[in-house]
């Protein structure tokens, strides 16, 4: 089946520096979405990806999507300590079922 | 505020003793997930509603069940918790397709004893 990889499993930065988390499909996707989750909290949509080679920026977030459309990711420019929290992508690969095959996320921890 | 409401946000059950999480939402969503989330893992679907169809992941175990008796409200019912089941568990809507976002509800925390 499908399988979303998603690198790295952890990551501590100091506030002020970047960050980036990669995640990687074993198929071509349809689409990709980003979603943070802070501690204790629940998941919360961050932006979806659809196209070929597309990018999209929120503030200091920006986010990737491959020309072949089987990896993403997500850089972090100037990390403070709200961006806290695991961030998950989760793709669509095809048919009919409308399932999200998340990635196994990235906590970021970032040091004031 | 349109949302997804989820009872209770904690919740302690006895090993083998039938319980059931319930959600909420007042988005009017076609579609309604339930996931498992264990601690520091990703979010793991057990099964969705589109509608009233019910479409169950192959890997989720027959003690996990779901009622969804009208758009609003969906249920998870879990039939004989055991350790195992001990985990956050989501619920989340969508418009409908893949390409929409899905909400999520702030989950429901469970203790099996």
């Amino acid at each position: 089946g499908q399988q979303v990889m998603q690198i790295p499993q952890y990551q501590h930065v100091q506030e002020g520096e970047d960050f980036t988390t990669y995640c990687n499909s074993s198929t071509t996707l349809s689409n990709i979405q980003w979603y943070k989750q802070r501690p204790g909290g629940h998941p919360v949509f961050l932006i979806q990806l659809v196209k070929s080679g597309e990018v999209k920026k929120q503030k200091r977030l920006t986010f990737q999507f491959g020309e072949a459309k089987k990896n993403s990711s997500l850089h972090i420019t100037a990390t403070q300590t709200t961006d806290v929290g695991t961030y998950f992508c989760a793709g669509y690969g095809g048919g009919s079922n409308y399932k999200l095959t998340f990635g196994k996320g990235t906590l970021l921890t970032v040091n004031p | 505020d349109a949302m997804v409401i989820q009872n209770p946000r904690y919740q302690v059950t006895q090993f083998g003793k039938p319980v059931t999480l319930s959600c909420s939402q007042t988005l009017n969503h076609n579609v309604m997930y339930w996931y498992q989330q264990k601690s520091s893992q990703a979010p793991k679907l057990l099964f969705h509603y589109y509608d009233k169809d019910f479409n169950n992941e192959a890997d989720t175990p027959d003690n996990f069940q779901s009622r969804r008796p009208n758009t609003s409200f969906c249920f998870l019912d879990i039939r004989s918790p055991g350790l195992g089941d001990a985990a956050m568990y989501l619920c989340a809507t969508s418009t409908g397709s893949w390409d929409y976002e899905q909400y999520f509800g702030p989950g429901t925390r469970l203790t099996v004893t």
